[in-house]
């Protein structure tokens, strides 16, 4: 099956700093979203994001599909962007919207 | 749109009883999704609903481990004779199309 890795697994930054998290995948995918596990352990939508750049506020991610990599940039980061991010996708071939995670980037934000 | 919502959010029980979770879909999502995750990994997929049909199953549903989606709405995840690598977040989520969103996660601990 498809194979998610993401690094770094683990970052520490000072207050206002900015950051890149990279998502790297093995096989094509249709489906490719960012999650934010907050300290109650709740997984908040960063972005959906197949294909392209989007952005929101502080965040914005780009998908280059053809060289199976993603990243998420955090700009400015605050002591509230801490926590666990993680990438999943589904498998090119599927449509079931069964997501495979990768193991995580665990961001500290220090004020 | 209230979101996915999970109940109970805690749970802690003895080895050897049973337990069940419900998951609330958002409105109108006709996919549903249970995943686990143990400490310092990433959601790992248990099963998937279209409606009321569950569709795929993966290998970590053990035979003591069954879900149910009856009419299409909320759905149950029980655990019979529960062991103590049960101790897990059980997370659902629901989605229309590809982009899935998750409740706040069920956390069972078994001693």
């Amino acid at each position: 099956g498809i194979q998610v890795e993401q690094s770094p697994p683990d970052l520490i930054l000072q207050e206002g700093a900015n950051s890149t998290l990279r998502c790297n995948f093995s096989d094509s995918v249709n489906n490719l979203q960012w999650f934010h596990q907050n300290p109650w352990g709740q997984l908040i939508n960063l972005f959906y994001i197949p294909s392209g750049t989007k952005q929101n506020g502080r965040l914005s991610a780009t998908t280059v599909a053809t060289e199976r990599y993603s990243l998420l940039y955090i700009s400015s980061s605050q002591t509230t962007d801490s926590g666990v991010y993680f990438c999943a996708v589904e498998g090119g071939s599927g449509n079931t919207g069964k997501l495979i995670f990768g193991q995580g980037t665990t961001l500290q934000v220090k004020p | 749109d209230t979101g996915v919502s999970q109940d109970p959010r805690h749970k802690i029980t003895k080895r050897g009883q049973n337990v069940t979770f419900r998951c609330d879909p958002i409105s109108e999502h006709n996919r549903l999704y249970w995943y686990r995750q143990t400490l310092g990994q990433g959601p790992e997929f248990l099963t998937y609903f279209q409606n009321e049909a569950q569709l795929e199953k993966s290998r970590l549903l053990s035979d003591r481990f069954s879900a149910e989606r009856p009419k299409g709405s909320f759905s149950t995840l029980e655990i019979q004779r529960t062991e103590q690598g049960d101790s897990a977040m059980y997370l659902c989520a629901s989605s229309r199309k590809r982009e899935a969103f998750f409740g706040q996660g069920t956390r069972l601990t078994v001693v």
